[in-house]
């Protein structure tokens, strides 16, 4: 299994709190991903990181900022958390070989917002 | 309409049966498809890429038509522990996001 890590992996907090979602990864990869995970939605891209300090939106960003100040992790806040963003986090990492497509997730965080 | 669309099933198996199903995705530019495992309340799991020419990998096939835009996943033996949700992933054209599909849940019993 790939080297990724996920903290917390559970969390509960209240509407209008901060909360910071870590992902570590020990394999090098160049670009890391958090989705959001949804019944009847799937997977859903947030944002994703395309090698240090370089970020971009996913389909679903409003409300959610990144930061990647070093290969090995990447931080979603919520700057201020609704209950909308009640869900489970996935972060994902790939890039190993520049031709590689495939993704490898992490364990999930569930977060609750009440 | 969604990028990756799948038939949620349930597809409800005894053990020993092969079961099968397709997913369809919209982007004629994509050009990596996978399946991926999900177990409940876990992280999802590459199973297998996707080839033009199919693969096969033990109990496992996969095949892709892309002039029809279609890719499916063939088990054949079902075992109890294959029960799970097959996602369908779609590359977005030339870059390293990928589309999924919400998933087809699959149940083996016994």
């Amino acid at each position: 299994d790939a080297g990724i890590t996920q903290s917390p992996r559970h969390k509960v907090t209240e509407t209008g709190t901060p909360v910071t979602l870590r992902c570590h990864q020990t394999e090098n990869h160049r670009y890391m991903y958090w989705y959001r995970q949804d019944p009847g939605h799937g997977l859903r891209l947030i944002h994703y990181s395309y090698g240090v300090k370089d970020t971009d939106k996913g389909e679903v960003s409003d409300g959610y900022s990144v930061s990647r100040s070093k290969t090995e992790d990447f931080l979603l806040t919520l700057e201020s958390a609704t209950s909308s963003q009640t869900s489970v986090y996935f972060c994902a990492i790939s890039g190993h070989r520049d031709s590689s497509y495939e993704q490898y997730f992490g364990p999930g965080t569930r977060l609750t917002v009440t | 309409r969604k990028e990756v669309e799948q038939d949620p099933g349930p597809f409800n198996v005894p053990e020993g049966a092969t079961v099968a199903f397709n997913c369809t995705y919209s982007n004629s530019a994509s050009q990596s498809f996978f399946w991926y495992r999900q177990d409940c309340r876990k992280e999802p799991k590459l199973l297998m890429s996707v080839y033009s020419s199919g693969n096969e990998d033990g109990r496992f096939t996969a095949q892709l038509n892309r002039a029809s835009q279609y890719i499916s996943l063939l088990i054949r033996d079902s075992k109890l522990s294959d029960s799970a949700t097959y996602l369908c992933v779609v590359n977005r054209g030339n870059d390293y996001k990928l589309s999924f599909g919400a998933g087809t849940t699959v149940t083996v019993r016994a």
